[in-house]
């Protein structure tokens, strides 16, 4: 079964970092691009970030809300996603899901993200003093 | 604000169809690019209802259709059950902001 499980959400203090972690399941993940999608209480849906492939080299973006401030990362031998997330604001508060994409290394050239197929549940992350 | 603008609310009638729309801009839907649709169901994760613009998933049932036309999309669904109340976004990729982006998200009420 296909499957994504996100840990490290809490507390945290404005100002403060926070490090999410996804773990992926029944599929090869380092092979797929993914993202970090996040949805703030009773609000919408918020792109955060994403890696990809791109001409055989890691490709990374972010939205402009999170950029300088929240690094995505991932660790293929661990079948891990990384969301390093530091200088919190209160309007970072959210449920941060982990997000696998239909795009991988040899499937999508231009734009290397199309659709979000596998949804964790995600991780709630508030930023309150 | 987000870059892709949907209602903020459709209700229908059991049994009824309703549609859902998405308008977006000349750096995503209208440059081409495919638009994706998710159901979100009351306190549970977005699930991929419609992909690349008018593609069912397995397992989604045939009420549910959509179709995209400039730099607009729209998702339709037929026979309108109780179940299908929850909220719809639409997500494309836009090439200013050099990633994916998501409507607002539309909330469906079943009358």
């Amino acid at each position: 079964e296909v499957q994504l499980v996100e840990s490290g959400g809490g507390l945290v203090q404005p100002g403060r970092s926070l490090r999410l972690s996804c773990v992926a399941s029944g599929f090869s993940f380092g092979d797929f691009a993914m993202h970090w999608v996040r949805q703030a209480p009773g609000k919408g849906l918020e792109w955060v970030a994403g890696m990809s492939w791109s001409s055989g080299t890691t490709s990374i973006d972010y939205a402009d809300s999170v950029k300088g401030r929240f690094t995505i990362s991932r660790d293929s031998a661990k079948r891990s996603l990384f969301l390093q997330m530091s200088s919190l604001r209160a309007e970072d508060t959210a449920l941060y899901y982990c997000v696998k994409d239909f795009c991988s290394r040899t499937t999508c050239s231009s734009p290397t993200y199309y659709y979000m197929d596998v949804w964790g549940k995600g991780t709630m992350v508030t930023v309150s003093s | 604000q987000s870059v892709l603008t949907q209602p903020p609310s459709v209700s229908g009638a059991p049994g009824q169809r309703v549609t859902f729309s998405c308008t977006g801009s000349s750096s995503n839907i209208g440059a081409g690019y495919d638009v994706h649709w998710y159901q979100q169901l009351p306190g549970t994760a977005p699930k991929l209802l419609i992909y690349g613009n008018s593609n069912r998933p397995s397992g989604v049932p045939e009420r549910f259709s959509a179709s995209k036309s400039g730099t607009s999309a729209s998702l339709a669904i037929s026979g309108l059950q109780a179940e299908d109340e929850a909220d719809y976004y639409c997500q494309s990729y836009d090439t200013s902001l050099s990633g994916s982006v998501f409507g607002g998200g539309t909330k469906l009420t079943v009358l």
